[in-house]
């Protein structure tokens, strides 16, 4: 595609239900990456994919959250059990490996509410 | 973890210049990057600069880089109005908390 997208938008969740979040990168985008962006807070950084797989994961806050890639495209990130302190915008990214001068491609992100 | 620290607010006049500082940890980083959030947008690259460069001009945008002492900076000149953003360093995938600017006309 023409750029990092990004579903829903918006999604408002109750406490404890479980959500997914998609991303689909740009065509050709070997790298992908997920963030989350608090209100006042900076970009948190949770994982990154090389194709399929994941070689860092390490930013995931806690075991509620997975993330997975197939096909080397499309990513979920699924979060179970849901907390208010997950509320957050959630951005996908996407690069060449390689091509670092370009940096990141970012999506327009999903803002998560939970209630 | 490798931590990307930058100073959160920056409040300038309209005309005067904007200096956007920026320390970071990991010394392996081929390039270091300015993303720059404007409201309800997403983030967009604004500029980068390889590692083995001290020194990178692009318009309005110079970007210094003191590898000794991991220190990066943004220097926006004659700061307009449309300036007024959130601006992110990034080395490798790690990102700093960014820093907002607001520029006063």
């Amino acid at each position: 595609g023409a750029g990092v997208s990004q579903s829903p938008s918006n999604k408002v969740t109750e406490k404890g239900k479980d959500v997914e979040l998609r991303c689909d990168p740009i065509s050709g985008h070997t790298a992908l990456y997920w963030y989350r962006q608090s209100l006042g807070q900076g970009l948190e950084f949770l994982i990154y994919f090389q194709g399929n797989s994941a070689p860092d994961k390490s930013g995931l806050p806690s075991d509620r959250f997975s993330a997975e890639r197939t096909g080397g495209s499309v990513s979920t990130l699924t979060i179970q059990r849901t907390q208010q302190e997950d509320s957050a915008v959630y951005l996908c990214a996407s690069s060449i490996p390689g091509q670092g001068k370009y940096g990141y491609t970012f999506g327009s992100g999903t803002r998560l509410t939970v209630v | 973890g490798e931590d990307v620290e930058q100073s959160l607010f920056l409040s300038v006049r309209e005309g005067d210049s904007s200096v956007i500082n920026c320390t970071y940890t990991d010394s392996s980083s081929t390039y270091l990057y300015w993303y720059k959030q404007e409201p309800g947008a997403g983030l967009q690259l604004l500029t980068y600069i390889f590692s083995n460069m001290d020194m990178k001009q692009d318009q309005r945008l110079t970007v210094l880089l003191n590898k000794k002492d991991k220190h990066l900076s943004l220097r926006i000149a004659d700061t307009q109005t449309g300036d007024s953003a959130i601006y992110f360093c990034a080395d490798n995938m790690r990102f700093g908390a960014g820093t907002r600017l607001t520029v006063k006309p």
